[in-house]
């Protein structure tokens, strides 16, 4: 079975661009999670979303992003405008529906905002 | 202080040793214990899964939760080459319909040929 599919794999966008990073779940998962991953900050959960509906988006940092879940199969997350600082390793992973299920990731999308 | 506590490492160690990766963490309520591996530019791959205390084993890996101390740990038997990641430990509380998960800052490994 596929695992949690991410793309682009690498984004290099000027600063005020738009970006939208995409994540296809584990088929039959009905959770799914957005990270941003940094050295100085680790794994922080920006938002995470169950049978497509955000439950808590706490971890976004501000409201230059947006996150999305059309169908069961696929989620974006957006920024607009784009700023340098926002350069980090974004993964999406997913977990099936279940008290204390173990998430599975995906390779994640480096993103540098020059 | 954060809520799970891990030595960043670099942890350096030759290959054939034994390795000892450890995490602490505060909430009390935490009962469900996963480790991570991570490989450079790669997503984290769920290694272990164990539930309140004691051990579990697979393979050359054992998982060990020390509930009483808030302290757990992941041996690694034989080191390989291959066994060079980051570890990330990551943990929840009961009834956690969420899934979510606290995670700690992860230890990077080097296991030299």
């Amino acid at each position: 079975d596929a695992g949690v599919i991410q793309s682009p794999r690498h984004e290099v966008t000027e600063m005020g661009q738009e970006v939208t990073l995409r994540c296809k779940p584990i088929s039959g998962h009905d959770y799914l999670f957005w990270y941003r991953q940094t050295m100085m900050r680790g794994l922080e959960l920006l938002i995470y979303f169950n049978n497509n509906v955000p439950i808590d988006d706490s971890g976004m940092p501000e409201d230059r992003f947006s996150a999305k879940m059309p169908n069961a199969s696929f989620s974006t997350l957006k920024i607009q405008p784009s700023e340098p600082r926002d350069s980090a390793v974004y993964f999406c992973a997913s977990s099936l529906t279940g008290v204390n299920q173990p998430q599975h990731f995906g390779d994640g999308t480096r993103l540098s905002i020059l | 202080q954060k809520e799970v506590e891990q030595d960043p490492g670099p942890l350096s160690v030759p290959e054939g040793a034994i390795v000892s990766l450890n995490c602490t963490y505060s909430n009390s309520a935490f009962q469900y214990f996963m480790w991570y591996r991570q490989y450079s530019r790669k997503g984290p791959e769920l290694l272990m899964y164990t539930y309140s205390s004691g051990n579990k084993e697979d393979g050359r890996f054992t998982a060990q939760v020390d509930k009483s101390s808030k302290y757990i740990s992941l041996f690694i038997r034989d080191s390989q080459p291959s066994d060079s990641a980051t570890y990330l430990c990551a943990m929840s509380d009961y009834n956690n319909a969420g899934n979510m998960l606290t995670f700690g800052g992860g230890t990077r490994l080097m296991v030299k040929p």
